[in-house]
């Protein structure tokens, strides 16, 4: 599945720094967008969604949406070692009622 | 968020026999429900779309007969995966969508068929 793609990484941040993840996805049709931080071993949790353009912030994470480039990325302040994870980012497509996941982006935040 | 339950989170089982799991929302209606399988540090591949009451709808290469979806009731999504083989080994993960479109996850069942 290539609906949405992201950089698979090891993303590797200093403690303290921003870090910055991105997605792209193909289907215009897209219509929510979420991200999803996973432990190994893990389900995915959620962190943020985001269904219109602009930025969404809540606490240290920033969502950022850009529907004409399709475009949603993630951004993590104040990086904390435990925000060492792989990070999914996930659309929906509600016409055809399908909910697709990114390859996901592993962070690494060093103390 | 709400809460997805899934069982069992690990199970162990013989090839050539079934094995059923069971995704349950607790504290919410979902008329969706989605299946995933997960190989190590790959991605979630979505399987199926579960919706209450009619049939699932399967991802292209799934086989509907070998990974049986039933979506009996607003909170209850089972999956069986039938006549296992070691390739079924795998990580299986249910999310159920609430009424205001968030997905939330079951805690993920580790399949391995000796």
């Amino acid at each position: 599945q290539k609906e949405v793609e992201q950089n698979s990484g090891p993303l590797s941040v200093p403690e303290g720094a921003i870090a910055s993840l991105n997605c792209t996805y193909s289907d215009r049709g897209s219509q929510s967008f979420f991200w999803y931080r996973q432990y190994s071993g893990k389900s995915p949790e959620l962190i943020m969604s985001i269904y219109s353009n602009g930025d969404k912030e809540d606490g240290r994470f920033t969502a950022q949406l850009n529907k004409a480039s399709q475009y949603v990325s993630l951004l993590i302040r104040d990086s904390q070692p435990s925000d060492s994870a792989t990070y999914l980012c996930a659309v929906v497509v509600y016409n055809f009622n399908k909910f697709y996941f990114g390859s996901g982006t592993k962070l690494n935040v060093k103390p | 968020g709400a809460v997805v339950s899934q069982h069992p989170s690990r199970v162990i089982c013989k090839s050539g026999t079934s094995v059923k799991i069971e995704c349950r929302s607790l504290d919410f209606q979902a008329t969706t429900m989605f299946w995933y399988r997960q190989f190590p540090k790959k991605s979630l591949m979505l399987m199926a779309t579960s919706n209450e009451g009619s049939k699932a709808t399967y991802e292209q290469g799934v086989e509907k007969d070998k990974f049986l979806i039933n979506h009996a009731s607003l909170t209850l999504s089972t999956l069986t995966v039938t006549s296992a083989h070691p390739e079924d080994s795998s990580f299986y993960i249910c999310s159920a969508r609430d009424l205001q479109g968030l997905a939330f996850f079951g805690q993920g069942t580790r399949l391995t068929v000796v």
